[in-house]
């Protein structure tokens, strides 16, 4: 069975600039959430989203919106970037909210912007 | 709000020594506790978890004990192998949507 895939694995981009991440989760699985891990810190809970609405917002700017398609499958919008944004930018998928038993992260994108 | 502390690595290990990782907690109210290990390339995995007070969680010969009295949740392991080598993070939960994680912890073992 597929894990959590993420795409694209790497990406570089320019400060000013838009970029899009896209995560497909667990087949069934009807949660996505996303992290972002900075460089040698702990992984930082940016949204989650459960049966296409969103249940939950970490805190970062209005700049990080995200959405989930019929599908399941989501993705994260990063708006204006900033040097700050380069991070590993995590997913991670679940049959429900509320449990955390069956969550399994993806991969990961890394982010690099200059 | 919620936060998890736990020791500064990197750990650097011989095969066979004993591993402990601290891990100490700040909650409202009564959070789950997880262990997450990542290696290198790959996503999160969750070693294990402890949801009450007293409860103690096991896997691949690692464990940690959910001490309320002590806001900890330490993960040992008595005999640690080169295939240990990872970054282990320490993370909780008290709501139903979110997971707080701690800084990480690399550890190194060397045959």
């Amino acid at each position: 069975d597929a894990g959590v895939t993420q795409s694209p694995t790497h990406l570089i981009k320019t400060r000013g600039q838009h970029v899009t991440l896209r995560c497909s989760p667990i087949s069934g699985h009807k949660s996505v959430s996303w992290y972002q891990q900075v460089l040698g810190q702990g992984p930082q809970f940016i949204f989650q989203y459960y049966e296409k609405e969103e249940r939950g917002r970490g805190n970062f700017p209005d700049r990080f919106s995200a959405r989930q398609f019929p599908n399941y499958s989501s993705e994260l919008n990063v708006n204006a970037l900033l040097l700050g944004d380069s991070a590993l930018y995590l997913c991670a998928s679940s049959l429900f909210t509320g449990t955390f038993n069956d969550y399994t992260f993806g991969s990961g994108t890394r982010l690099t912007v200059v | 709000g919620d936060s998890v502390t736990q020791m500064e690595g990197p750990v650097t290990l011989s095969e066979e020594a004993f591993l402990t990782i601290n891990c100490t907690y700040t909650a409202t109210g009564y959070p789950s506790l997880f262990w997450y290990v990542q290696y290198p390339g790959e996503g999160l995995q969750l070693l294990l978890k402890a949801t009450k007070a007293d409860d103690k969680g096991s896997n691949k010969g690692f464990e940690a004990t959910y001490r309320k009295e002590t806001t900890s949740f330490h993960l040992e392991k008595g005999s640690v192998q080169v295939s240990d080598s990872a970054v282990y993070f320490c993370a909780l939960s008290d709501d139903d949507y979110k997971l707080s994680f701690g800084a990480g912890t690399t550890v190194t073992v060397r045959a």
